[in-house]
């Protein structure tokens, strides 16, 4: 079975500064997808960043990076320059991928992490 | 593109009422999810459909829930009848079969006092 564990409920930060935020996952399928969303007050989800298990580059988009150990199942959300409208709540996420490789299955979440960036 | 659109955006019951809440996919994207998000918790899969298809209901109650998805596009979840612990944030996503991402609706804040 599936399993994420964010261990920080929450989490400051000063503005333009760095900060990571963790998660740990649990799973007995070689393929799998790790993700990133950010859920702000107004309570859409946005998706921020996504790894592939076999990905061998860490993935970036703009901001947002993900420190992937694969061998230590983590999969790490490092936000650099933070800005206070990155405050928000995070969730990591993670999919099996179904046998053959041809479709996806559930998305997984963890309990998330609370991120207040002071000015 | 247009994203999932989800109404109402809030409801407020009482218990033992019904409620429906209604979400119409991104177009094309076959796959469409209900999740339950309760207060200061992770989103939890209620269902997954895949086209018409139902293809993970594993946690919904199926005692007081229900779902469908006629014609694969638009779907429909109902609480019939609702308990307070129902009180939550119910996220529609859809996405391509072959896609990894998953892309959500604003959601339905369900109060039921």
């Amino acid at each position: 079975a599936q399993k994420i564990t964010q261990t920080q409920p929450g989490m400051f930060v000063q503005e333009k500064e760095a900060v990571t935020l963790d998660c740990t996952y649990d799973t007995s399928d070689p393929s799998y997808g790790l993700f990133w969303y950010k859920q702000p007050s107004s309570g859409e989800m946005i998706f921020l960043i996504y790894q592939g298990s076999y990905d061998q580059q860490n993935a970036t988009e703009g901001r947002y990076s993900l420190n992937f150990q694969k061998a230590r199942k983590s999969a790490n959300l490092v936000i650099s320059a933070s800005q206070l409208g990155d405050s928000a709540m995070y969730f990591c996420a993670m999919r099996e991928v179904t046998a053959g490789g041809t479709s996806y299955g559930k998305l997984t979440f963890g309990q998330g992490t609370i991120l207040t960036v002071h000015p | 593109e247009a994203g999932v659109a989800q109404s109402p955006r809030y409801k407020i019951i009482e218990k033992r009422q019904s409620v429906a809440f209604w979400c119409n996919p991104i177009s094309g994207h076959a796959t469409l999810y209900w999740y339950q998000q309760i207060l200061g918790q992770g989103p939890k899969l209620l269902i997954q459909f895949q086209n018409n298809g139902v293809v993970d209901d594993s946690q919904l109650p199926k005692d007081r829930f229900s779902a469908e998805r006629l014609k694969g596009v638009d779907s429909t979840l109902k609480i019939q009848p609702a308990k307070l612990e129902d009180s939550a944030v119910y996220l529609c996503a859809s996405s391509l079969i072959r896609v990894e991402k998953l892309f959500f609706g604003s959601g339905t804040q369900l109060s039921v006092l």
